[in-house]
């Protein structure tokens, strides 16, 4: 079974930095089904990127996904106040990262 | 509207079994899958499986084989998933959520189901 590790496991930044997470498989994984999602407390998940690098109907283009085989990122290239909240990773339809809370600096 | 309203919390003793109902509108159960994931207290996504929108098929974790059963009614829209022996550590939060194909993303989700095991 392939393992998705994110890091880092938590992220301190202040709003209007750029974060870059990250999402290492411990195989190589096709682009087609790596997935990101936000979730926020006490809320679902909310899919953010798909294919790798295609944002989801509604999703602002600060969210930009990339990667491909076993090495794969998320940017958010300058955040907002309600992009604090925790992100994971996901490959074909199954397995997920453990994820990696951002949290206001 | 788009969405996926799931049955409410519940309460259940160890060795029992819960069923927790899952119903679209806004779209047909035929034409998208339907996977479940659960998330323990203060824990990460944990994929449990999926049901197909052309049939009866399904596709589970290993690790749920045998106590999990996914199904659904077209009649009414609505996806269940059932899981048996339950145990203390099956205590979480069960979401559905729909994915077309087996691989797909998850881009529509329910809005969770508390399930607690306890003596």
């Amino acid at each position: 079974e392939i393992v998705l590790t994110q890091s880092p496991g938590t992220l301190s930044l202040s709003p209007g930095e750029r974060a870059t997470l990250s999402c290492r498989a411990s195989e190589s994984v096709s682009s087609s089904y790596l997935v990101w999602y936000q979730q926020k407390p006490g809320q679902a998940p909310r899919l953010l990127i798909y294919g790798a690098s295609s944002r989801a109907t509604g999703i602002p283009d600060r969210f930009i996904g990339s990667g491909s085989g076993t090495d794969f990122t998320l940017t958010i290239s300058r955040l907002e106040p309600e992009d604090f909240a925790v992100y994971y990773c996901q490959q074909f339809g199954r397995t997920f990262g453990q994820g990696t809370k951002l949290e206001i600096k | 509207q788009v969405q996926l309203v799931q049955s409410g919390s519940e309460v259940e003793k160890p060795g029992a079994s819960v069923k927790v109902s899952c119903k679209a509108s806004g779209y047909t159960l035929t034409n998208y899958g339907v996977n479940w994931v659960r998330q323990a207290p203060g824990q990460g996504l944990e994929w449990m499986g999926w049901i197909s929108p052309y049939n009866d098929n399904t596709n589970s974790a290993q690790k749920f084989q045998g106590r999990v059963t996914m199904t659904k009614d077209t009649s009414t829209n609505t996806a269940y998933m059932e899981l048996r022996s339950l145990r203390s550590d099956d205590t979480a939060v069960y979401y559905c959520a729909r994915g077309k194909q087996l691989f797909d993303e998850f881009d529509i989700w329910g809005q969770g189901t508390l399930v607690t095991v306890s003596s």
